[in-house]
């Protein structure tokens, strides 16, 4: 039974450059999420996909993030002219709907460092 | 705006004992309250949840108390262990059908002292 997995764990970048995550869900889930964490803080919800349908954008999620889900199972999540605010933990979970508690399993996460 | 509250902070605790982590809630329309354990450098586990139907739900050493009329839960963890040492995180999720994010407190970081 696997679980979340993110890729990569870590991203060193430069301000300004784009940089992609992905997400595999755990098999058969057709509910993905994705949340940003930073230093001390819980995570906060960004975005989440109901098989490959975007149901749900937080306004944290500015014009520079885009998150696809193009077949229903993995994710990616884009970040255009990264800024240094944008460092943070970058969290994936899924669900699996209509189960009686929806309960969300999370990924390791990816953690960015904007320089 | 700061949807659910935790406290403390932080929280030491002599091995052995009962740890407490509160959070309080202003939505009534959440109807859903998870437990998630962090460790360092790891994404949140799901530890334990409980709906507003029941006020109490226990898993092993793990129990969530619910208060609805003062929209309040908290976590008891019994017989605190060093391996319980990690970030805690209360989370709240609305019944709104088609609301499905989750919202975190700001996190509780416990150490259990062997």
């Amino acid at each position: 039974d696997t679980g979340v997995s993110q890729d990569p764990r870590h991203k060193i970048t430069k301000r300004g450059q784009n940089v992609t995550f992905r997400c595999d869900p755990i098999s058969e889930h057709n509910r993905l999420y994705w949340y940003r964490q930073t230093l001390g803080q819980g995570p906060e919800f960004l975005t989440y996909f109901q098989n490959e349908a975007q149901l749900e954008k937080s306004r944290l999620l500015s014009d520079r993030f885009s998150a696809e889900r193009p077949k229903g199972s993995f994710s990616t999540l884009e970040i255009q002219r990264t800024e240094q605010g944008d460092s943070a933990m970058y969290l994936c979970a899924s669900s699996l709907a209509l189960t009686p508690l929806n309960e969300q399993f999370f990924g390791p996460g990816t953690r960015l460092t904007v320089l | 705006q700061q949807q659910v509250k935790q406290s403390p902070q932080s929280l030491i605790v002599q091995k052995g004992g009962i740890s407490i982590i509160n959070c309080a809630y202003e939505n009534t329309a959440f109807d859903y309250f998870p437990w998630y354990q962090q460790f360092p450098g790891k994404g949140p586990a799901l530890l334990i949840a409980i709906r507003p139907d029941v006020s109490e739900k226990k898993e092993g050493r793990f129990t969530i108390s619910f208060n609805k009329s003062a929209k309040q839960f908290s976590l008891h963890i019994m017989d605190s262990q060093p391996g319980d040492s990690a970030t805690y995180f209360c989370a709240a999720k609305s019944a709104i059908q088609g609301a499905q994010k989750l919202v975190f407190g700001q996190g509780t970081r416990l150490t259990i002292n062997p």
